[in-house]
């Protein structure tokens, strides 16, 4: 069974500009996670997906957004980008309404 | 989501069996109690999660007290490759979906 897939796997970026992040979750899975984890910090929730609609977010401000696809695919949109949005950016996916997740490898974004 | 506890670091020999504790004094009864670890640069992967009974599956076992508010997640045979942040989340209902990763315990297996 294939895992959950991101990519890019790294993204290099100017700041100010835009970046689209993509994340295909296991087969089966209906919800979606995204999570942000900059240089040695933790993991600090983002967002959260379930069957195409938005279902809870972190505090993060409104440039970064996202959505999910019928095929329950996501994609994370981060605009007006900022040196500190540098980051390894990770998705996850589960089953309805369980926390036991299972996370992509991450697409490393760098600002400069 | 309950509050969980963990400390910041930890030694084991390899081969030998690690256990990792987590305090989750605030948990409420409904609450289930998941394990997760991050090798370095990857991401999380999942471990186990219990609510009340002691859980086992292939990669370790989880030990919830009566009372639940500390559990212990036991890796019986530790390797080398075991070295990673080990992550106890409570995630809770009320929170639904936001899951708080704490700074977690750094297990380092020695040869």
């Amino acid at each position: 069974e294939a895992g959950v897939t991101q990519s890019p796997t790294h993204l290099i970026k100017t700041r100010g500009q835009q970046a689209t992040l993509r994340c295909s979750p296991i087969s089966g899975h209906t919800s979606v996670y995204w999570y942000q984890q900059a240089l040695g910090l933790g993991l600090q929730f983002l967002l959260w997906y379930d069957e195409g609609e938005e279902r809870n977010r972190g505090n993060f401000p409104p440039r970064f957004s996202g959505r999910q696809f019928p095929n329950y695919s996501s994609e994370l949109n981060v605009n007006a980008m900022e040196l500190e949005d540098s980051a390894l950016y990770l998705c996850a996916s589960s089953e309805d309404y369980t926390y036991e997740q299972y996370f992509g490898p991450g697409t490393r974004l760098t600002v400069t | 989501d309950a509050k969980t506890t963990q400390p910041p670091s930890m030694d084991c020999a390899e081969g030998r069996a690690a256990n990792l504790p987590c305090n989750h004094s605030t948990i409420s009864g409904n609450e289930y109690v998941y394990w997760y670890r991050q090798i370095h640069s990857q991401g999380p992967q999942y471990i186990i999660h219990g609510l009340k009974n002691n859980e086992t599956n292939e990669m370790a076992s989880l030990i919830i007290t009566e009372d639940r508010k500390s559990s212990t997640l036991i890796l019986p045979h530790a390797t080398l490759r075991d070295t990673a942040v080990y992550y106890c989340i409570a995630p809770g209902n009320t929170n639904a979906g936001k899951s708080t990763f704490g700074d977690g315990t750094t297990l380092t297996v020695k040869p």
